[in-house]
């Protein structure tokens, strides 16, 4: 079973710094789907940025970026020019390639809650 | 327009109730999950539907039974409520893509 780890439980970054969160995971797969998804106090699931492990070109999305190194089965994400609103709970999720027929369910880590200071 | 929505967002109940949320999707998507996040924040699946066929139902108590009426829709009735279920539960939905968009979710609290 496919597993998602993120080892820093609390982080914190000033406005307009930079800030990386780190996720490992494990599988025996070699073609999934990897992805952030943020979680402010509203609680609301906001996908942040997602990347397929057929690409090797790390993906992008405004400030949001990830390094993704599929031999050591990492996949970090970096916020530039952190902004008071990115403050939230960040999880990292892996799934599955689609099944024929089937659905393929996320498996989350245990996030990691950001605070960013004025 | 709302992607995903559920009803209630806000449940409290007391133990031994039987309550249901409901959710209904907007996307033309064929797949739909029930995850629950717990007190610590750590969100798991629960089952997930495609076409209104169960695909994943993964280790969740016979109090839980969803129903899928349309593709469109994914409901989730709990029967004899318990402590252990207040959370928050969380429906999404997926489409030929492989991303899940989320709905508000639904905190549950059992008295």
């Amino acid at each position: 079973a496919q597993t998602v780890t993120q080892s820093q439980p609390e982080m914190s970054v000033q406005e307009a710094e930079t800030v990386t969160l780190s996720c490992t995971y494990d599988t025996s797969e070699s073609d999934y789907y990897l992805f952030w998804y943020k979680q402010p106090p509203s609680r609301q699931m906001i996908l942040v940025i997602r990347q397929e492990a057929y690409k090797q070109q790390n993906a992008t999305e405004n400030r949001f970026s990830v390094n993704f190194q599929k031999a050591a089965k990492s996949f970090s994400l970096k916020i530039s020019d952190s902004q008071l609103g990115d403050a939230a709970m960040y999880f990292c999720a892996y799934r599955s390639p689609l099944t024929q027929g089937g659905s393929e369910k996320l498996v989350f880590g245990k996030g990691t809650k950001l605070t960013v200071n004025p | 327009d709302t992607a995903v929505s559920q009803t209630p967002k806000y449940l409290v109940t007391q133990m031994g109730n039987d309550k249901s949320i409901k959710c209904e999707q907007n996307l033309g998507h064929d797949t739909m999950y029930w995850y629950k996040q717990d007190s610590k924040k750590f969100l798991k699946i629960m089952f997930s539907y495609n076409n209104k066929e169960l695909i994943i139902n993964e280790t969740v108590p016979n109090r839980f039974s969803p129903k899928s009426p349309d593709k469109a829709h994914l409901n989730l009735h709990i029967n004899s409520l318990e402590l252990g279920d207040s959370a928050v539960y969380f429906c999404a939905s997926s489409g030929d893509a492989y991303e899940q968009y989320f709905g508000p979710g639904t905190r549950l609290t059992v008295t």
